[in-house]
């Protein structure tokens, strides 16, 4: 049952256009989304994230936006850099449950920035 | 410098030699976790701690093992490892509570052949 869904395993985008990862998820109870980004060697990293309250989060050249009705969610980075190459990850949780701490992972998105 | 460490990087062993990745953490969090990163299947939860000696089932737990004895450390272990248990993994940790927004910090990872 994969609560947490990312149905593009890769995307390759050309340096400086926009690129747009997107997740789905199925459990209406989550109420918080991260996005991670993780290189070849290294753990995932904190890139994002937005609570289920707001439909909008930027954060430089990232922007994560929300569509509770519809359970999407999509990292826009503008504009797209070849350091941007890895893979990205969703995931949500259920913040407001006292001691709730687990996140549930999507499968990852690769993206590739070319030249 | 914040982090956690994982120990060994890479490991590859054979069928039912009893094995331990070690992880520990320099931030005084109270929540671990550690996961398993599969192709196509993204990160999924092993066990998981929320403090000293609390430990929980994740996800794919069964033949795995932890233990929590001091904040810090959060080993897994590996009673009698199997092929299927080769996989990439990871520890995390975070704060707990509603503040902390759930966000976890990774190690570099470990990465086992089980042969």
């Amino acid at each position: 049952d994969q609560q947490v869904k990312q149905n593009s395993p890769s995307l390759s985008v050309q340096e400086g256009r926009i690129s747009i990862l997107n997740c789905d998820y199925t459990n209406s109870m989550f109420d918080y989304f991260l996005w991670y980004k993780k290189y070849p060697a290294e753990g995932p990293t904190f890139l994002i994230s937005i609570s289920s309250i707001k439909d909008k989060n930027e954060d430089g050249r990232f922007t994560v936006f929300l569509n509770k009705s519809a359970k999407h969610l999509s990292l826009h980075i503008v504009p797209s850099q070849p350091g941007d190459s890895a893979v990205y990850f969703c995931a949500a949780s259920r913040r407001k449950i006292q001691g709730a701490q687990k996140l549930v992972f999507g499968q990852g998105t690769r993206l590739t920035i070319n030249p | 410098e914040a982090q956690v460490t994982q120990n060994p990087r890479y490991l590859i062993t054979v069928t039912g030699k009893k094995l331990t990745v070690t992880c520990s953490q320099n931030m005084n969090h109270e929540y671990m976790s550690w996961y398993r990163q599969d192709p196509g299947l993204g990160l999924r939860q092993i066990y998981y701690s929320m403090n000293v000696e609390v430990t929980d089932k994740g996800d794919v737990p069964e033949g795995y093992k932890v233990s929590r004895k001091e904040k810090r450390n959060f080993p897994l272990i590996l009673e009698s490892p199997s092929p299927n248990q080769t996989s990439l993994y990871f520890c995390a940790s975070s704060l707990v509570g509603y503040l902390a927004k759930n966000i976890q910090y990774f190690g570099a990872g470990t990465r086992l052949s089980v042969l």
